[in-house]
């Protein structure tokens, strides 16, 4: 298993300003999955992302997976207030059922 | 549906005492179990994860241990605490299939004295 790396690890926006968010991993993965961390609660899933994909979408969210340069992103357009948080990859190498999670990337909306 | 239930939401311990920290997953059966533990403002530290009954793999050698008594059940416990094991404990529960997503309980705020 490995640890993916956010960056930034803290991004200001307005409403209504998209948000992108960037994760780096060093060796292959099976997926990558990216989670959502409201203030004092648990993790709550948002995409998986398998390693023969490329871009997948879910609402407002847009996922990208670039295995060539080991690395994703995870857009959120149209952000609103709600959308503050802090956000995790987790990339899931293969024959593990572990997840290490990053630091993360802390997500301020300002309304 | 499959629910995720931990508990108590908030526990403040003296430096010594023991732990006793419970997660049980209803709705699914020979789910994968895991516990994680993160500190002000950082990421999750894996502590442990169960992949059935009795089979506990630990990540970082520390003052906590794990149990599952059943298959839905976990705990994490410790005999001793320490002011360094104050944090936000989460349990978390994925499918035993693999190549699927982890839910997360509420976790468990735990401030030692």
């Amino acid at each position: 298993s490995q640890q993916g790396e956010e960056d930034p690890q803290a991004l200001s926006i307005q409403e209504g300003e998209n948000a992108t968010m960037n994760c780096s991993y060093k060796t292959s993965i099976n997926n990558l999955q990216w989670y959502r961390q409201n203030s004092g609660r648990g993790l709550v899933h948002l995409i998986l992302i398998r390693s023969n994909e490329r871009e997948k979408h879910s609402g407002r969210l847009r996922v990208t997976l670039d295995t060539s340069k080991k690395s994703s992103s995870l857009l959120i357009t149209a952000s609103r207030a709600a959308d503050t948080a802090s956000y995790f990859c987790a990339p899931a190498s293969y024959n593990t059922d572990k997840l290490i999670f990053g630091t993360g990337t802390r997500l301020q909306v300002f309304p | 549906s499959q629910t995720i239930h931990q508990w108590p939401a908030t526990l403040v311990q003296p430096v010594g005492s023991p732990l006793s920290l419970e997660c049980t997953v209803e709705g699914t059966s020979n789910p994968n179990l895991y516990w994680y533990r993160q500190a002000a403002g950082r990421g999750l530290q894996l502590l442990f994860y169960s992949v059935g009954i009795g089979q506990i793999s630990s990540e970082v050698p520390q003052n906590l241990s794990a149990s599952r008594p059943q298959d839905r059940q976990f705990i994490l416990s410790s005999k001793k605490l320490l002011l360094s094991d104050s944090g936000f404990y989460l349990c978390a529960w994925s499918p035993d299939r693999g190549d699927q997503p982890q839910h997360f309980g509420d976790g468990t705020r735990l401030s030692i004295l």
